[in-house]
């Protein structure tokens, strides 16, 4: 089935610590996306990509870093740089920029 | 991005009541879509509108693009308990980033 990806479910980050979110596509999609979700909040974005090896901050990118290696995987890294990372965090993906996207089941994480 | 303005926060109703919420936003739109968020899962779309006056449905879902295409509306006819959710709105002003409404938390009780 064509879907987006999200792995892992859960996630547990320690002070100090970089953690790796996973988010693939098989859609054939041009653009994918990174949101911040927190409880009874909007989606915020964090980074956006157009194409290969190409991609752009969002709304709250501090803390974040991403890359765009392929066109099936955007990669999001919360890093030590983020003081407040709990949050549920949702990858998208559309045909291209101005179309519809459409999300992953996200990761949720927390800080131990 | 600009936030936008979505109502109600939440809503309780009777199974087989009609519901209806609204989005708007201080700027035009380009684009207006409708989410449904089930707990601990992603949004998946509903229903995209993509000009001024569009009214378009989805089996008991209806939504449409404000002709001033600063506002949207949805509507839920003869709800059902798996209508349960947060309903989000979204919309493209320009570009790719989307914009999004804080959502509708929907309860059906039987």
């Amino acid at each position: 089935d064509g879907g987006i990806t999200q792995s892992p479910k859960y996630l547990f980050r320690k002070e100090g610590q970089n953690v790796t979110l996973s988010c693939e596509q098989n859609l054939n999609h041009d653009a994918m996306y990174w949101y911040r979700q927190d409880p009874g909040q909007g989606l915020r974005l964090i980074y956006y990509s157009q194409i290969v090896n190409d991609f752009q901050k969002g709304d709250i990118a501090e803390g974040y870093s991403v890359s765009r290696e392929k066109k099936e995987s955007f990669p999001l890294t919360v890093t030590s740089a983020q003081k407040n990372p709990t949050a549920f965090y949702l990858c998208a993906s559309s045909r291209t920029g101005s179309q519809p996207q459409h999300f992953g089941d996200g990761t949720r994480l927390s800080i131990l | 991005g600009q936030q936008l303005n979505q109502s109600p926060q939440s809503m309780f109703i009777q199974e087989g009541e009609d519901v209806s919420m609204n989005c708007t936003s201080s700027s035009i739109f380009n684009t207006w879509l409708w989410y449904k968020q089930d707990p601990g899962e992603g949004p998946v779309l509903l229903i995209a509108l993509y000009k001024a006056g569009e009214l378009t449905s989805n089996g008991r879902l209806t939504a449409q693009f404000g002709i001033t295409r600063k506002d949207s509306f949805l509507n839920i006819s003869a709800s059902i308990p798996s209508d349960v959710g947060i309903y989000f709105c979204a919309g493209h002003e320009s570009g790719y980033a989307l914009n999004f409404g804080k959502g509708t938390s929907l309860l059906v009780t039987p």
